[in-house]
């Protein structure tokens, strides 16, 4: 498809279960971001990855959550250990951003987002 | 550190009413954009606007129209005419120029279009 593809899109686990999240992002898109969104509030940044690395991960909330790259398209959100208050939206974006040049112009397109609840 | 505050929780107005929503941000940098956002019920972000910290002129697109108004730090999102279809959360974002990619988001304004 030409937009960014989340799955699942719904996921219900158990806690202490671990789960993982894939963002398909659109094709030729270097940058990939995953945010997480709580019911009645605004997305909130969690990594952030330019081709295979991450550029910044200063948004995990600790090191339950886990994110990789390896080919420098998909991108696959892994969380260790589900709590409850691990329930949100996960949002992923992609956007063409070389790397290293100038960002002025580009936008990130987001997905649906996979809703996850941990019971 | 950086700070997006979207003040209306929710707004609701009649069909064909004009109605602004209202983006008040925090920043330390010299330089940085502004975004809005519809997230419809299907969840997904739909990008509105991106506007670059040195372009404070206003711009109108359609039924939208932005002002940007750095001496205040807001960036309010204005939409004319009203129709069922711009029910949605509108987000207001914010991003630093400085190698930084992420969008600090407000908290969102749910608009309820009434027929």
């Amino acid at each position: 498809g030409a937009g960014v593809s989340q799955t699942p899109s719904n996921k219900v686990t158990e806690k202490g279960k671990y789960v993982e999240l894939r963002c398909d992002p659109i094709s030729g898109h270097t940058a990939l971001y995953w945010y997480r969104q709580s019911l009645g509030q605004g997305p909130e940044f969690l990594i952030y990855f330019q081709g295979t690395g991450a550029a910044d991960d200063s948004g995990l909330p600790n090191d339950r959550f886990f994110a990789v790259r390896p080919e420098g398209s998909v991108s696959t959100l892994k969380i260790q250990r589900t709590e409850r208050g691990d329930s949100a939206v996960y949002l992923c974006a992609s956007s063409l951003t070389p790397w290293g040049t100038a960002i002025e112009n580009t936008e990130a397109f987001f997905g649906q987002g996979t809703r996850l609840t941990v019971v | 550190a950086q700070k997006v505050t979207q003040a209306q929780t929710e707004i609701s107005v009649v069909e064909k009413e004009d109605v602004t929503l209202d983006c008040v941000y925090e920043t330390r940098d010299t330089t940085y954009y502004l975004f809005w956002y519809k997230q419809p019920p299907s969840g997904e972000l739909v990008f509105l606007i991106r506007r670059n910290s040195f372009d404070e002129q206003n711009e109108i697109s359609g039924r939208y129209s932005w002002n940007f108004q750095k001496s205040t730090s807001s960036f309010n999102f204005t939409i004319t005419a009203s129709q069922v279809v711009d029910s949605a959360v509108y987000f207001c974002a914010l991003r630093s120029n400085f190698g930084n990619e992420k969008l600090t988001f407000g908290t969102g304004t749910r608009l309820t279009i009434i027929p």
